[in-house]
Formats: C-alpha cells, sequence, structure tokens
C-alpha cells in the first residue's frame, strides 16, 4: 500500500510568485493534515480536513494561504504570493479519522523562495 | 493550547550506548505518539502511546497520563538511530490534532 504521497520533493522560487503543493493520502484515511515545519523546529499545523471540510484552520495565513480537498481525497496548498519567510518544509499527514490513529506523514515539499 | 517540551534537546551517543528522551506535556491527553524524523527528512511514526508502556525491538516508550510525562527507551543505540526524535500529543478535549515539541537531537558515532 502507497503512503502519503507529495509532489514536488523541491521546490525553488522567486519571491512573490505563485507556488503549490500536492498531497494523496493513504486510501481510506479521512483526515489530512497539513504543517509547517521550520528548520530546527517541530512540524506546527496549518490546516486539518475530515473529509472535503476544513475543521481547523485557525493557523493558515489567509491574505496568502489557501488549500482545497475538493473530493475529500487528495489535496493542494497554494501560497500566493510567496515570501522569503515562507522558506520551509510543507508536510502532508493522514489519519483514520480525527482520532489520529495511523498518523502518518508524506515526505513533505521543501520549500525555498529566494 | 497544549504544551509539549522535549528534553534533553540535543544528545550525542556512542554506538551501543542507552539512552532515554523525556516528553512533558501540560493537560491531559488522548493520543500520544513518538516519531523518528531521519537525516532525509522523513518522519516515521515509532509508537502510539497515550498511556502504558510499548516495547518494538531495541525501543520501547512509557507514558504516564496522570503525571503528563513519556519516555522513550533506546537501547544499544546504532548509527542508524540518528536523527530528531519529535513527541506528539492530542489534547483530551475533542478530536485535536497532534501538537509537536521542539524534538530531540540525537548523534550516534561510531
Amino acid at each position: 500500500e502507497a503512503g502519503v504521497v507529495q509532489s514536488p520533493r523541491y521546490k525553488i522560487i522567486e519571491k512573490k510568485q505563485p507556488v503549490a503543493f500536492w498531497c494523496n493520502p493513504i486510501s481510506g484515511h479521512n483526515t489530512l493534515y497539513w504543517y509547517l515545519q521550520n528548520l530546527g523546529q517541530g512540524p506546527e499545523l496549518l490546516i486539518r480536513y475530515e473529509n472535503e471540510e476544513a475543521v481547523d484552520d485557525s493557523q493558515l495565513p489567509k491574505d496568502r494561504f489557501s488549500a482545497e480537498r475538493l473530493k475529500g481525497v487528495d489535496s493542494t496548498l497554494k501560497i500566493q504570493p510567496a515570501e522569503l519567510g515562507d522558506s520551509a518544509v510543507y508536510l502532508c499527514a493522514s489519519s483514520v479519522d480525527g482520532t489520529g490513529y495511523g498518523y502518518t506523514f508524506g515526505s513533505g515539499t521543501r520549500l525555498t523562495v529566494v | 493550547g497544549i504544551q509539549v517540551e522535549q528534553s534533553p534537546p540535543d544528545l550525542i551517543l556512542q554506538e551501543g550506548a542507552n539512552s532515554t528522551l523525556r516528553c512533558n506535556f501540560s493537560d491531559s491527553v488522548n493520543n500520544l505518539q513518538w516519531f523518528h524524523q531521519n537525516p532525509w527528512g522523513q518522519l516515521i511514526n515509532l509508537f502510539y502511546i497515550p498511556s502504558g508502556t510499548k516495547q518494538n525491538g531495541r525501543l520501547s516508550a512509557t507514558t504516564v497520563a496522570t503525571e503528563r510525562y513519556s519516555l522513550l527507551y533506546i537501547s544499544s543505540s546504532q548509527t542508524t538511530d540518528s536523527g530528531v526524535y519529535f513527541c506528539a500529543v492530542g489534547a483530551l478535549s475533542g478530536n485535536t490534532p497532534l501538537v509537536f515539541g521542539k524534538g530531540t537531537r540525537l548523534s550516534v558515532i561510531a
């Protein structure tokens, strides 16, 4: 069984440009999470989906960040426009349900904004 | 929100040595997990352990929920154990996502 799949693995963009990250969770996992990990820190939640509904997006900077999970399966996280401070690793995770059982992370997308 | 503190922040071990990593949390939890982040950045789930004790090979973990701490034991460490170990908790109040500590960076030298 495939794990959580993320793409791209690496992305380098110039500031003010848009960027998008894609995540496909484990089949059957209803809950999907996007985390941000800065260097030397633990992951921090950006947004959580239960199926197609965003149930926790309080930490998502909505002026420039957006996310969607239209059919309750794969998800896209977008930044527009990107800033230098957005350079980080963006991690996607999924779990069976909101209890967090079966929490599994993807390999992440390392974003560098220059 | 719930706070998670891990100690020590950094640890250097000689291959073959044992170690104990600690995780303290500030509120009651219904979910506690230990992860290992390898040098390539992949987060691997080691234990789901909101209470009690579990063992998996050279690794074991104990959570004392009433005293709000968890311990991860690594015995006979190997160089492949190097990386960052994260403790992450979910608060008891509702289905909340995992909140991560800052991690313990472990370096095992041959």
